[in-house]
């Protein structure tokens, strides 16, 4: 079946624009992940959905960051006001089960360049 | 809070011979032990991961891990490597209840 997929898979923005980045999770998934993954870095958790709700923003680095998951399947992470530190690769993960215990699957990523 | 060191960000072997990539983890509580790996321009792959009962985990394409709390490690192993096996692997933590906690990762390069 199909995978977690992330749109676009690259974006290159001015600083200061507003960027979106959609997640399409694996059908049926009720838990999505939010991740961000600097050069040389491991990723480093954003947020995490369960259902339409979000029930761990605490990784969320400012509030230039927002996600939402409307209708809790897609999400979209917002930033506004992109800086060139937000320069990385965003990558969405869900997993069938909410929780920490559980595997989560990983899209592609959207690799975000701000110059 | 949590963590998790990946000791060497590159590691070489040759085709055929032990993979050996070392995790070592700190938590107040019984983890939750993940090994992922990332081959280029791909998502993660769960390996294989630990959450309770026996210690020694195994997972996908011949992996390995051995939880041993006494060391607070978590490291993963191959017998026998194999070209296809040049990727990046990521170790991870979580006590259940917080996020994930990702290393910085370890490059595996096979050497023919």
């Amino acid at each position: 079946g199909a995978g977690v997929s992330q749109t676009p898979s690259n974006k290159v923005t001015e600083k200061g624009k507003y960027v979106e980045l959609r997640c399409d999770p694996i059908s049926g998934h009720t838990a999505l992940y939010w991740y961000r993954q600097s050069l040389g870095q491991g990723p480093e958790f954003l947020i995490y959905f369960q259902g339409t709700g979000a029930a761990d923003d605490s990784g969320l680095p400012n509030d230039r960051f927002f996600a939402v998951r409307p209708e809790g399947s897609v999400s979209t992470l917002k930033i506004q006001r992109t800086e060139r530190g937000d320069s990385a690769v965003y990558l969405c993960a869900s997993s069938l089960n909410s929780g920490w215990a559980y595997e989560q699957y990983f899209g592609p990523g959207t690799r975000l360049t701000v110059t | 809070a949590q963590s998790v060191t990946q000791l060497g960000s590159h590691v070489s072997v040759s085709e055929g011979a032990l993979v050996l990539l070392r995790c070592n983890y700190s938590s107040s509580v019984p983890p939750y032990l993940f090994w992922y790996v990332q081959y280029p321009n791909q998502g993660l792959q769960l390996l294989l991961k630990y959450t309770t009962g026996a210690t020694l985990v195994k997972g996908i394409n011949g992996f390995e891990a051995e939880f041993k709390k006494s060391e607070t490690s978590f490291h993963l192993t191959k017998p026998s490597a194999h070209m296809s096996d040049a990727a990046e692997y990521f170790c991870a933590v979580s006590d259940g209840n917080t996020p994930l906690v990702f290393g910085k990762g370890t490059r595996l390069s096979v050497i023919a």
